[in-house]
Order: structure tokens, then C-alpha cells, then sequence
């Protein structure tokens, strides 16, 4: 494990469920990320939170909810997803929230929309 | 925004071989330059960073050329081996990070 641990590792949903993906950290960085990876397409960031507040929003639909009770956990709500939702969301955190400094990736939650 | 292009996307190449895979970016403000290695079922892993006050950086097998003129950067695999297999992203940015759409490297044993 690259400390960064991600539940579930597979999901799958009806547009009208909603469900949560969890994200934890044990590196004690302080910057957290959701970004979203579809096929043949580059990495999206979603969200940026940096001790606990979020400091991006990259223009995400309402439907994805993001959540950062503390510097260790990371959350993403979703409610009425559309199939085009459908990917790999990966975590990951840094210790910083610059874009100059390392990511640490969890091994990301598939989610499927039917 | 920052705009980055990474090709190509699929490389195969013979164990031994070396790969070359290039990338370049649109923001001459961007200052930082990550590699990273995504295998099947995992999250990527940086394999090697650059920063703009340096053009080139080597670790091992693995190195990393910029050109900040003219906004390109290159990662250079020698002596692949199988375990080299993978997806592999460029990244620039001067705070976020943005990403190219990502190489599927294939080392034939």
C-alpha cells in the first residue's frame, strides 16, 4: 500500500442511489485530492483541500459532494449520477497544496453507473 | 490554463530496448514536471520529477530531459524490462497539476 487507502475499491449504482467514496491518509500530509481518470483521457481534478478547507473546485457537477472532516480523511458524496460518471476516482494527498510538490495516489474506486 | 500533450500513446518496444516518451506544455509559468507509472489496478506512482531550474535528471534506468524553451519534456527509459510494462503520465503545473492523457508502454520479453 502506497499509504492511501481507498473504499471501496468497486462500486456500482443506479442514478437514483446515493453513496460515498472514502479516502484515508496515513502519511500525515495536509493536502487531500479527488480526481477523476476515464479511458484514453487525461487525469481531471475534481477537488483540492488543503488543512481541511477546500481550496479548488474544478467546475464539478453539484452531484459530487466533497467531504474533509480532517487532514486524514476525505470523503466524496454522490447522488443522482449520470452513466457518463462511470470511472476510476482516485485519491491522493501531498504534503502541501502546491502543485509543485509530490502526490501520493491511493489505488482508486471503480464506480460504475448503470 | 495549462494544456499538456503526451505521445504516443502506446509504445512497444524488445526487453533491452530503450523508450522515449515526450510531452509538452502550454504555460511557460509551470515550474514543476512529475513522471508517473500506473500498472494494472493500482494508483500512479511518481517515478521521477524535474523543477525548471534544472534540465536534466537521471535516476538509475530512468531519466528526465526539459526544454524550457521550448515547452517540451521527454522521459527516457534504457534497458526496459518486462516489469517496465505500464502506463506512464507527464505532468506540468505551477501549483495544480495538469496531466497528459498517458502512455501504455508494452516490453517484450
Amino acid at each position: 500500500e502506497t499509504g492511501v487507502t481507498q473504499t471501496p475499491r468497486h462500486l456500482v449504482m443506479g442514478m437514483t442511489n446515493k453513496k460515498s467514496l472514502k479516502c484515508e491518509q496515513h502519511l500525515g500530509h495536509n493536502a487531500m485530492y479527488w480526481y477523476k481518470q476515464s479511458a484514453k483521457k487525461p487525469l481531471e481534478l475534481m477537488f483540492v483541500y488543503s488543512l481541511e478547507e477546500r481550496v479548488e473546485n474544478n467546475s464539478v457537477p453539484s452531484r459530487f459532494s466533497p467531504e474533509c472532516p480532517n487532514s486524514s480523511h476525505l470523503f466524496l458524496h454522490l447522488h443522482t449520477l449520470q452513466p457518463e460518471d462511470s470511472a476510476l476516482y482516485l485519491c491522493a494527498s501531498s504534503q502541501g497544496d502546491s502543485g509543485a510538490n509530490v502526490l501520493t495516489f491511493g489505488a482508486g474506486s471503480r464506480l460504475t453507473v448503470l | 490554463g495549462e494544456n499538456v500533450e503526451q505521445h504516443p500513446s502506446t509504445l512497444s518496444v524488445q526487453e533491452g530496448d530503450s523508450a522515449v516518451i515526450k510531452c509538452t506544455y502550454s504555460d511557460s509559468a509551470s515550474n514543476y514536471f512529475p513522471w508517473y507509472k500506473q500498472e494494472l489496478g493500482k494508483g500512479p506512482q511518481l517515478i521521477i520529477d524535474i523543477r525548471s531550474n534544472v534540465g536534466e535528471k537521471k535516476d538509475q534506468r530512468i531519466a528526465v530531459t526539459l526544454n524550457k524553451t521550448a515547452k517540451h519534456f521527454s522521459l527516457h527509459i534504457t534497458e526496459t524490462q518486462p516489469e517496465d510494462s505500464a502506463v506512464y503520465f507527464c505532468a506540468a503545473g505551477r501549483r495544480a497539476l495538469t496531466f497528459g492523457s498517458g502512455t501504455r508502454l508494452q516490453v517484450q520479453p
